[in-house]
């Protein structure tokens, strides 16, 4: 039973275009979501979240999105780098914190070409 | 600081061995938790702490698994009895229980039980 689901494995997208990362939630008890970036051998790495009383949040070149209603939130990157290649996780909370246990979707590999 | 140690790094062990993983979280963190990936999944939450005291366990975490953080510093994980299926990655995080920024993970234990 995935709580929350990534349903692309893969992506790819040119340097410098947008990338867009998607996921949905069936639990509509989480309120706190995260994404996460992992290099191989390296544990994953905290890049953004969002509360559920937001419906966006934006740091740097990375913009998450959240649509209750829908119970889907996007990660954005703008513009892609080469650097960005990694598995990208996206994960929630029932407490509205990052600072608890998470539910964690399967990942997307993006690959950046240059 | 360096971060969030683990040790070891990689653990090959027959099938019905013991086997002891350790955490060393960042040091002013008072949150410590146990996760494990296999291939191809997200994290999945094992255990917590806050601390010394654990706080909360996932039905994962069979009767052949045990925790600790004897002091709230570092953290061990031993399995009992290894099954093939606990091949995995086990990685170890730590967080302020404060704050919203998502945990900071160790670079993970790969156990392989041959």
């Amino acid at each position: 039973d995935q709580q929350v689901k990534q349903n692309s494995p893969s992506l790819s997208v040119q340097e410098g275009r947008i990338s867009i990362l998607n996921c949905d939630y069936t639990n509509s008890m989480f309120d706190y979501f995260l994404w996460y970036k992992k290099y191989p051998a390296e544990g994953p790495t905290f890049l953004i979240s969002i509360s559920s009383i937001k419906d966006k949040n934006e740091d740097g070149r990375f913009t998450v999105f959240l649509n209750k209603s829908a119970k889907h939130l996007s990660l954005h990157i703008v513009p892609s780098q080469p650097g960005d290649s990694a598995v990208y996780f996206c994960a929630a909370s029932y407490l509205n914190s990052g600072n608890t246990p998470l539910v964690f979707g399967k990942g997307t590999r993006l690959s950046v070409i240059a | 600081d360096t971060g969030v140690s683990q040790d070891p790094r990689h653990k090959i062990t027959k099938r019905g061995q013991n086997v002891t993983f350790r955490c060393d979280p960042i040091s002013e963190h008072n949150r410590l938790y146990w996760y494990r990936q296999t291939l191809g999944q997200g994290p999945e939450f094992l255990t917590y702490f806050q601390n010394e005291a654990q706080l909360e366990k996932s039905r994962l975490l069979s009767d052949r698994f045990s925790a600790e953080r004897p002091k709230g510093s570092f953290s061990t994980l031993e399995i009992q009895r290894t099954e093939q299926g606990d091949s995995a990655m086990y990685l170890c995080a730590s967080s302020l229980s404060a704050g919203s920024y998502g945990y900071t993970f160790g670079s993970g234990t790969r156990l392989t039980v041959v």
